[in-house]
């Protein structure tokens, strides 16, 4: 039962590439989300999506964009990253239908510089 | 939109001490709860949810919560904590029918042996 995976687990990059944040599930769950977890600010909803070819805007998602041609996959694209932008984000999933536990994969440190 | 707060920012207490962890949030239609933990190098976990029925809820390792309506809280207490709850938990609430789920700013935890 692999779950729901994340990479890299680490990234540095500099500031005005482009990045992507790559995450996977293995239980077919409907939704995904993508989260960004900062000192002060807690955790803040990114993007998510019900479905595959479904996406929908969470609290903070300027500078990035995301994609689910497949169920299974839900990659996070920071088009021109920033320094603002460094963070740790999580990609977590969740059947939907009534239950609404969210699955947290480990999360991807990133460092813009 | 909804908010989750959570007052206390760092607690410290010592092995067998009683824990209350405040959480309040602000909508005010049907809501679902969450308490999740995220152990020190490791992912969100669920640690127990309200969604219906006896609005004191049991979750896993001893914590359990409270859902009062009328203040729109949903505190965490522990009777007695132990070195290994050294974490940080986060209030989360769903709200509204969407899948969307709000996470507070989260709570570290550091018990003293």
């Amino acid at each position: 039962d692999a779950g729901i995976t994340q990479s890299p687990r680490y990234k540095i990059t500099e500031t005005g590439r482009q990045v992507t944040l790559m995450c996977h599930q293995t239980w077919s769950h409907s939704y995904m989300f993508w989260y960004r977890q900062d000192l002060g600010h807690g955790l803040r909803l990114i993007y998510y999506s019900a479905a595959a070819d479904i996406t929908d805007k969470g609290e903070v998602p300027d500078g990035y964009v995301v994609s689910r041609s497949k169920t299974e996959n839900f990659p996070l694209t920071l088009e021109s990253a920033t320094r603002s932008q460094t963070s740790v984000y999580f990609c977590a999933s969740s059947k939907g239908q009534g239950d609404e536990k969210l699955f947290f994969g480990s999360g991807t440190q990133l460092s813009v510089l | 939109a909804q908010s989750v707060s959570q007052h206390n920012h760092h607690v410290i207490l010592s092995e067998a001490a009683s824990l209350e962890l405040g959480c309040n949030y602000s909508y005010g239609g049907t809501v679902n709860l969450f308490w999740y933990v995220q152990y020190p190098g490791q992912h969100l976990q669920l640690l127990l949810k309200y969604f219906s029925g006896d609005p004191l809820v049991k979750g896993i390792k001893g914590f359990e919560a409270e859902f009062i309506k009328s203040k729109f809280s949903f505190n965490l207490r522990k009777p007695s904590v132990q070195w290994s709850d050294t974490a940080e938990y986060f209030c989360a609430v769903r709200s509204g029918g969407y899948q969307k789920v709000t996470f507070g700013t989260g709570t570290k935890l550091q018990v003293i042996p």
